[in-house]
């Protein structure tokens, strides 16, 4: 089975840098996905790791220690559109298919 | 526009209703997936289909039905439900293939009477 640990919330102020970390406990491990969600809104891909160390797309970065079971989600520059849930979920090493886990989301407020 | 839509976008329904939730993924995607969203909890899911096979129940009642007639199209049938139902239902398409990312539609509210 699968156990992922993240924050409720989490506020932060415009401009400034937010980590968002995620820890997991699995039977077997084969890759981490963060997603945002808005309110209202789908999930949305932000970024995947399956190998240690740090992923960077713009003004977000994604870090991953298999050995930890911790990952973090980095938002840098924030803006006030950043404000939404984080999701991190964990694939299965031994499901069929593509059956990800989901930690219950970090919900940033981003403030001016 | 993820390319995954889901009709309706909101459903209200009593609890001896028959209802059926649309999802149509557009990418090309053999593999899709419903989960379900209740407030102050991690996104669950529901059922896995691969190249139309179901590959996964999630231990989900028998009054939830999914259908998957080809690989764009995902119904999930809906009878007898109950109040603690009411959640967002979700559904998202991805490649079989390794961690291979899924995409997710707008989902449908759904409010049990």
């Amino acid at each position: 089975g699968q156990n992922i640990d993240q924050p409720t919330e989490m506020t932060a102020t415009e401009g400034a840098i937010v980590q968002i970390n995620c820890t997991y406990q699995t039977s077997g491990f084969n890759g981490l996905f963060w997603y945002q969600q808005h309110a209202g809104e789908a999930p949305t891909f932000l970024s995947y790791n399956v190998l240690d160390g740090l992923e960077e797309k713009g003004r977000f970065s994604s870090f991953l220690s298999r050995s930890k079971g911790y990952s973090y989600l980095l938002l840098k520059e924030l803006q006030m559109k950043d404000s939404a849930s984080y999701l991190c979920a964990v694939r299965d090493q031994w499901a069929a298919g593509n059956k990800l886990t989901f930690g219950g989301g970090t919900r940033v407020l981003v403030k001016p | 526009e993820t390319g995954v839509t889901q009709t309706p976008r909101h459903l209200v329904m009593g609890m001896t209703n028959k209802k059926s939730l649309k999802c149509e993924q557009h990418l090309g995607h053999n593999a899709m997936y419903w989960y379900k969203q209740s407030a102050k909890k991690p996104l669950e899911l529901m059922f896995v289909y691969n190249f139309k096979e179901q590959t996964e129940n999630n231990s989900v009642p028998s009054r939830f039905s999914p259908e998957c007639p080809n690989s764009s199209h995902l119904f999930l049938h809906l009878h007898t439900l109950q109040p603690e139902d009411s959640a967002l239902y979700l559904c998202a398409s991805s490649q079989v293939r390794d961690a291979d990312t899924q995409y997710f539609g707008p989902g449908t509210r759904l409010t049990v009477l």
